[in-house]
């Protein structure tokens, strides 16, 4: 069974300085992991993705994130936080070798950019 | 262009009433089609998967159901609300690659 872990449930960092707010999956087969962030009563919105090839992923707002296999992880980096990145980060995770459609989330990560 | 328009955005139901969420999608034929709860802010459930009409993959037992009348809408359903039903329930489709969601809508039981 796909299952998303986010350890944290809140992440508190200063602006300017660097975030990273923690995933790790487990799935059988191959995965495809993204990342989501949520304003307050909205929808999700999509950041990055991992599929294959390289293991750094770039994607919106200055956001990036590392698949690591051996660890199990895709962590979500940046390097300089604002306090506009203040909200709510999830986590997801695909079965790609499955055939299933499901996307799996975790159970996100608050995360707040102190000024 | 493509878009997802969900509705409505906030309902307050009494207990034991019925319930009909709306989801409807535009700009790509034979999408996969979910529906998602949000209970107290944080974690996300799946609740439904649709990869074509009439075909409705439940993920969790419970007082809710799904439908799929035709290609580009998706519809949850309750003939009896709990209040445990109360949360933030989210579709999403696949356009290109990945999941889009709508903006949500959302359920207060009382």
């Amino acid at each position: 069974a796909q299952s998303v872990a986010q350890p944290e449930d809140q992440v508190n960092v200063a602006e300017g300085n660097p975030l990273t707010v923690k995933c790790t999956y487990s799935v059988s087969g191959n995965p495809y992991l993204f990342w989501y962030v949520q304003y307050p009563n909205r929808g999700l919105q999509f950041l990055l993705k991992y599929i294959t090839g390289d293991n750094l992923v770039k994607g919106s707002y200055g956001f990036e994130a590392e698949f690591n296999k051996s660890q199990t992880s895709f962590h979500l980096k940046k390097p300089s936080a604002l306090v506009s990145d203040s909200a709510l980060y999830f986590c997801a995770v695909r079965d790609a070798t499955s055939g299933t459609y499901k996307y799996i989330f975790g159970t996100g990560t608050r995360l707040k950019v102190l000024a | 262009s493509q878009t997802i328009h969900q509705w409505p955005a906030t309902l307050v139901q009494p207990v034991g009433s019925p319930l009909s969420l709306e989801c409807t999608v535009e700009g790509t034929s034979n999408p996969n089609l979910y529906w998602y709860r949000q209970a107290a802010g944080r974690g996300l459930q799946l609740l439904f998967y649709s990869v074509g009409i009439g075909q409705i993959s439940s993920e969790v037992p419970q007082n809710l159901s799904a439908s799929r009348p035709q290609d580009r809408q998706f519809i949850l359903s309750s003939k009896k609300l709990l209040l445990s039903d109360s949360g933030f329930y989210l579709c999403a489709w696949i356009p290109s690659g990945e999941l889009f969601f709508g903006e949500g809508s959302r359920l207060t039981v009382l």
